[in-house]
């Protein structure tokens, strides 16, 4: 049974520039929720997805968007990146159960680098 | 708004020693807590969580947790530390009217020989 998957690895990018990270649930799930790390502290909630739409979003800009596909895969798209959004992202996917959202299981992350 | 603090940044023991890692929650009803662990370089792997069933909640590699509503505390232990625990490790709370992870700033636990 495959674990949660997220690619890139690893991303390095400039200022300026536009980023997608992509991310797999575990297999029967069907929500998928981004968070960033920034170095030294804990995992901060970005938004949430479940059917196709976002469900919940957390404090970050309008930069910050994505999108949840009909095989439950989802993209986190970051616009006009700042040093500040060196961090590493990770996804999360549960499986909603009676209305609230199950145990959320977490992939190995993104480390995305911006110069 | 739930939130959890935990009270020490890092927690150093010897091997074979055991492990206490302090978490206080804040919630204005019964919470769902859990405890996370992150080894360096890797992502978030689930210890345990609480969901209101038993107040001793045992998760893997041996760690256990205690909801404590009277002191609202859910510390982690561990009869034995190992080489391997050596991590950081996250209290969390999840808002469950927002279905989202709120998570404590983590404690680096470290093990030495």
């Amino acid at each position: 049974d495959a674990g949660v998957t997220q690619s890139p690895t690893h991303l390095i990018k400039t200022r300026g520039q536009q980023v997608t990270l992509r991310c797999s649930p575990k297999s029967g799930h069907d929500t998928v929720s981004w968070y960033q790390q920034a170095l030294g502290q804990g995992p901060q909630f970005i938004f949430q997805y479940y059917e196709e739409e976002e469900r919940q979003r957390g404090n970050f800009p309008d930069r910050f968007s994505g999108h949840q596909f009909p095989n439950y895969s989802s993209e986190l798209n970051v616009n006009a990146l700042l040093l500040g959004d060196s961090a590493l992202y990770l996804c999360a996917s549960s499986l909603v159960r009676q209305g609230y959202t199950d145990t959320q299981y977490f992939g190995p992350g993104t480390r995305l680098t911006v110069l | 708004a739930q939130s959890v603090t935990q009270l020490d940044s890092h927690v150093s023991v010897s091997e074979g020693t055991p492990v206490l890692l302090r978490c206080n929650y804040s919630s204005s009803y019964s919470p769902s807590l859990f405890w996370y662990v992150q080894h360096p370089n890797k992502g978030l792997q689930l210890l345990l969580k609480y969901t209101s069933a038993a107040t001793l909640v045992k998760g893997i590699n041996g760690f256990e947790a205690e909801f404590k509503k009277s002191e609202t505390s859910f510390h982690l232990t561990k009869p034995s530390a190992h080489m391997s625990d050596a991590a950081e490790y996250f209290c969390v709370v999840i808002d469950t009217g927002f279905q989202k992870l709120v998570f404590g700033t983590g404690t680096r636990l470290l093990v030495s020989p």
